[in-house]
C-alpha cells in the first residue's frame, strides 16, 4: 500500500519570505499523481498544486511551486513571497493511476508571521 | 455556489445513536468519496462511488457504518450505534472525468459523541 509522509509537523515563516514543506511516498508504482492540499482553520480543503508522474517539469501555480524527485520518491513545496493568508494545513496527497483513492500524508502546519 | 455541500456541519449525538450525513456533489462530477479525519490528521478514505456504484471501501469502514448514493447525486453516510471513537470530521469530496484531475471537497460535518 502506499503511504505519504510528512516529516514537519509544524513550520513557521515570516510574511514576504520563503518556505518549503517536505513530502515523501513510498509505491511501486510508476503512474501516479501528487497533490498538495491547503486546509486553513474551519474552512474546506482546496488545491495548490498537482504534479502528474510522468512530466519532469515541476508544476508552478503564482507563487507555489513543487521540487519533485521522482527517484527519491519526493514532492515538496515551496511557497514565495508568503502571505498572511497562507497559515493552514498543508496536505500532501498520493493518487495511483491505476485506483481512485487519495492517500494523505499527516499534514503540516504553516504559521505566517507578520 | 457549486461547490461540494455537506450537511449537517455539526453533529452532537450520544453515544448508541444513529447519525446520517449528507453530501451534495459538484453537479457534473461522477466520482464522489467519504474520508474521515481526526484531529491534527490528514483525511483518511472511507469509500468511494463511481456513479451510484460503490466501488471502494476501506477497512475503516465498520459493519457500523454504510454509505449510499442512490441516484449517482447526492450521498448519505450513515453510522449506527455511535462510538466515542467515532468521534471526528467526516468529509466528503466529489471528482469529475479525467486521470489527473483533483478531488473537491466540502466543508465537513463535525460529528461528536457524547
Amino acid at each position: 500500500a502506499q503511504t505519504v509522509t510528512q516529516s514537519q509537523p509544524e513550520m513557521s515563516v515570516q510574511e514576504a519570505e520563503t518556505v518549503t514543506l517536505s513530502c515523501t511516498y513510498d509505491t511501486s508504482e510508476s503512474d501516479y499523481y501528487l497533490f498538495w492540499y491547503k486546509q486553513p482553520p474551519s474552512r474546506q480543503m482546496i488545491l495548490v498544486i498537482r504534479q502528474e508522474a510522468y512530466k519532469q517539469q515541476n508544476a508552478t501555480e503564482n507563487r507555489f511551486s513543487v521540487n519533485f524527485q521522482k527517484a527519491a520518491k519526493s514532492f515538496s513545496l515551496k511557497i514565495s513571497d508568503s502571505q498572511l493568508g497562507d497559515a493552514a494545513m498543508y496536505f500532501c496527497a498520493y493518487r495511483s493511476n491505476y485506483g481512485q483513492n487519495f492517500v494523505f500524508g499527516p499534514g503540516t502546519r504553516l504559521s505566517v508571521l507578520p | 455556489d457549486t461547490g461540494v455541500s455537506q450537511n449537517p456541519r455539526h453533529k452532537i449525538t450520544k453515544r448508541g445513536q444513529n447519525v446520517t450525513f449528507r453530501c451534495d456533489p459538484i453537479s457534473e462530477h461522477n466520482r464522489l468519496y467519504w474520508y474521515r479525519q481526526t484531529l491534527g490528521q490528514g483525511p483518511e478514505f472511507l469509500t468511494y462511488f463511481q456513479n451510484e456504484a460503490q466501488l471502494e471501501k476501506s477497512r475503516l469502514l465498520s459493519d457500523r457504518f454504510s454509505a449510499e448514493r442512490p441516484k449517482g447525486s447526492f450521498s448519505t453516510l450513515e453510522i449506527q450505534r455511535t462510538e466515542q471513537g467515532d468521534s471526528a470530521m467526516y468529509l466528503c469530496a466529489s471528482r469529475g472525468q479525467g486521470a489527473s484531475t483533483e478531488a473537491f471537497f466540502g466543508q465537513g460535518t463535525r460529528l461528536t459523541v457524547v
